[in-house]
């Protein structure tokens, strides 16, 4: 089946640097999909891309879909102690009307002050 | 404007019992996903429902599980028999179903704990 692979398992920075993400497959996805996940709460999205070379941002966020359609990257720029937790990046396995998730084992970001 | 809501959040349940958790989609929304997550892993994905119809349950165990999700009311994941590996967190999704640009919107999750 299809798979995302992110790594680090974990990252660690200071507050008010930068970060960034990558997240690769092994095969195509037609839609990227990065969620924020807090502990004991479910995924929230924050950024989702349709189209490949597409740079999309969301505040201190930006997300690209790589040319070749087998990965994304996540930035987070001037990071606050909020943007603690774990990023999944995600693609739908679409087939006819069934948009299921393919996730990523996620990336836990830990910030300090 | 009520997001998705799942209860409860956290159930408890030994050997042998059944689980039952519950997921109400957002307003308008009539398609439904269940997610479970293991720790220190991303959600795989287990079954899709429309209303009264599950178009997709490729990701479910074979065996001791079951979702629904009726014309009236929430969707169900049901988990007879519970056996310690069936400890976990349980997502739904809820979406409007438009196709590969289609979003999927998470509750809060379920935390099954299995004695």
């Amino acid at each position: 089946g299809q798979q995302l692979n992110q790594s680090p398992q974990s990252m660690f920075i200071q507050e008010g640097e930068d970060v960034s993400m990558n997240c690769t497959s092994s095969s195509i996805f037609n839609t990227w999909l990065w969620y924020k996940q807090d502990p004991g709460e479910g995924p929230v999205l924050l950024i989702a891309l349709y189209k490949a070379g597409e740079l999309t941002s969301n505040g201190r966020l930006t997300a690209q879909f790589g040319i070749t359609r087998k990965d994304s990257f996540l930035n987070i720029s001037a990071s606050i102690p909020s943007d603690v937790g774990i990023y999944f990046c995600a693609g739908p396995n679409y087939t006819g009307a069934n948009s299921k998730l393919t996730f990523g084992k996620g990336i836990t970001l830990s910030v300090r002050p | 404007n009520a997001g998705v809501m799942q209860n409860p959040r956290h159930l408890v349940r030994r050997r042998g019992q059944e689980a039952r958790l519950r997921c109400s989609p957002m307003k308008g929304h009539s398609h439904v996903y269940w997610y479970r997550q293991l720790p220190e892993e991303g959600l795989k994905f287990m079954v899709y429902l429309q209303k009264e119809n599950i178009i997709d349950e490729s990701g479910m165990p074979k065996e001791r599980f079951s979702a629904e999700f009726p014309k009236e009311g929430p969707s169900i994941l049901r988990i007879q028999q519970v056996v310690r590996g069936d400890s976990a967190a349980y997502f739904c999704a809820s979406s409007l179903g438009r196709g590969e640009a289609d979003t999927q919107y998470f509750g809060p999750g379920t935390r099954l704990t299995v004695l």
